[in-house]
């Protein structure tokens, strides 16, 4: 399956620890986008991102919150010192290398952190 | 003004019957629409394209009307599968890439 793999799927962390979150896009796709989904929500835009830069992170919280895609390796979302409002399922998704109307974009199967 | 907005639902339809959902987006600057399907704890699927022509893929037919900012799917013979939830998708110019509704929730019954 060459689609847009996300690990862990599921992942518990206590309140004050890190949690990281990978997703590899799918081959040929040099665009991820994060988004965040929290319960009985709909899904929130966080960060957009091409090989070794960010090109928007409006949606991203202020503090805590940072991605990065390097030039090798998956993309990361990495939440420092995680609270129980930070549990939600986080999204990844991919599209090709030009990003325009009509292209549409990938999912992965989601990461579901819980913070206990 | 919420930037996409959709009735939460749920819909409630018997096996069989027509079913028909509205998405208003507030950006009339908007320039691509897509209805995507999300099943419980699942990645949203992207369901059709909605062009301003109007399109069908078989039991689903998707139209948008840009004048009064809605977008429209229709679901005819519903199945039991189709039960999800369907998001109303809107993307706009800039690199923020798409900005989705909270979703529909449609349960159809047998």
């Amino acid at each position: 399956n060459a689609g847009v793999m996300q690990n862990p799927r599921h992942l518990v962390r206590r309140r004050g620890q890190e949690a990281r979150l990978r997703c590899s896009p799918m081959k040929g796709h040099s665009h991820v986008y994060w988004y965040r989904q929290l319960p009985e929500e709909g899904l929130k835009f966080m960060v957009y991102l091409q090989k070794e830069n960010i090109i928007d992170e409006s949606g991203m919280p202020k503090e805590r919150f940072s991605a990065e895609f390097p030039k090798e390796g998956p993309s990361i979302l990495r939440i420092q010192q995680v609270v129980r409002g930070d549990s939600a399922a986080y999204f990844c998704a991919s599209s090709p290398l030009t990003r325009g109307p009509g292209n549409t974009i990938y999912f992965g199967e989601g990461s579901w952190l819980t913070v206990v | 003004r919420k930037e996409v907005e959709q009735d939460p639902g749920p819909f409630n339809v018997p096996e069989g019957a027509t079913v028909a959902f509205n998405c208003t987006y507030s950006n009339s600057a908007s320039q691509s629409f897509f209805w995507y399907r999300q099943d419980c704890r699942k990645e949203p699927k992207l369901l059709m394209s909605v062009y301003s022509s109007g399109n069908e893929d078989g039991r689903f037919t998707a139209q948008l009307n840009r004048a009064s900012q809605y977008i429209s799917l229709l679901i005819r013979d519903s199945k039991l599968s189709d039960s999800a939830t369907y998001l109303c998708v809107v993307s706009g110019g800039g690199a923020d890439g798409l900005t989705f509704g909270k979703g529909t929730h449609l349960i159809i019954q047998p």
